[in-house]
């Protein structure tokens, strides 16, 4: 079957750096996508992976190993904007996405 | 850069009664379209896949004659929520992949839907 991990809740300060993991099978592989969705609001693009290595786009990086299936999404200088649920999604053979439970992140100060 | 616009943000509707959500591609032509359901602090479940001048494609679970989709352009998509229930009580979303930029999948703004 197809199956997307990613820890449930983590928690980090303003100001340092969290990553927050993703494993995923899939039937088929064309990209890994990072969302990031505030409560009550539709999910807004973060990133989008197809090759291995690591793409960075100022605050947030992403990176992906597709022969271990495997990405993180890294978040610098955390601010408390960030506090949010961030969510992991595979698009399979089929371009559909194949969606993560979300990872809340909590910022303290 | 493209967007998809969904409609209502926010509705309230009484039980038994049924509702429309559009979902609209604004300067791109979308003949795929997703629809998306999601429940407090559960993540997105696929509705169903809409495709322009066919049927929908449902997933397992999801009933066709409560929830009917409609492909009519490359436009527009609409989910009609028949009988509501207030089970049906939920977060909506439609996204619409772009057809040649697989970097993004676009959103609409959602719509919740309270059934009382």
């Amino acid at each position: 079957g197809q199956n997307i991990d990613q820890p449930t809740e983590m928690t980090a300060t303003e100001g340092a750096i969290v990553q927050i993991n993703c494993t995923y099978q899939t039937s088929g592989f064309n990209g890994l996508f990072w969302y990031q969705q505030h409560a009550g609001e539709a999910p807004t693009f973060l990133s989008y992976n197809v090759l291995d290595g690591l793409e960075e786009k100022g605050r947030f990086s992403s990176f992906l190993s597709r022969s271990k299936g495997y990405s993180y999404l890294l978040l610098k200088e955390l601010q408390m904007k960030d506090s949010a649920s961030y969510l992991c999604a595979a698009l399979d053979s089929n371009y559909q996405l194949i969606w993560g439970a979300g990872t809340k992140l909590i910022i303290k100060p | 850069g493209a967007v998809v616009s969904q409609h209502p943000s926010w509705v309230i509707c009484k039980s038994g009664t049924s509702v429309k959500i559009e979902c609209r591609s604004l300067d791109f032509q979308a003949t795929t379209m997703f629809w998306y359901r999601q429940f407090p602090k559960q993540s997105l479940m696929l509705m169903a896949t809409s495709n322009e001048g066919s049927k929908a494609t449902y997933e397992q679970g999801v009933e066709k004659d409560k929830f009917l989709i409609n492909h009519a352009s490359l436009t527009l998509s609409t989910l009609t929520v028949t009988s509501a229930h207030p089970e049906d009580s939920s977060f909506y979303i439609c996204s619409a992949p772009t057809p040649t930029d697989l970097s993004e999948a676009f959103f609409g703004q959602g719509t919740r839907l309270t059934v009382v």
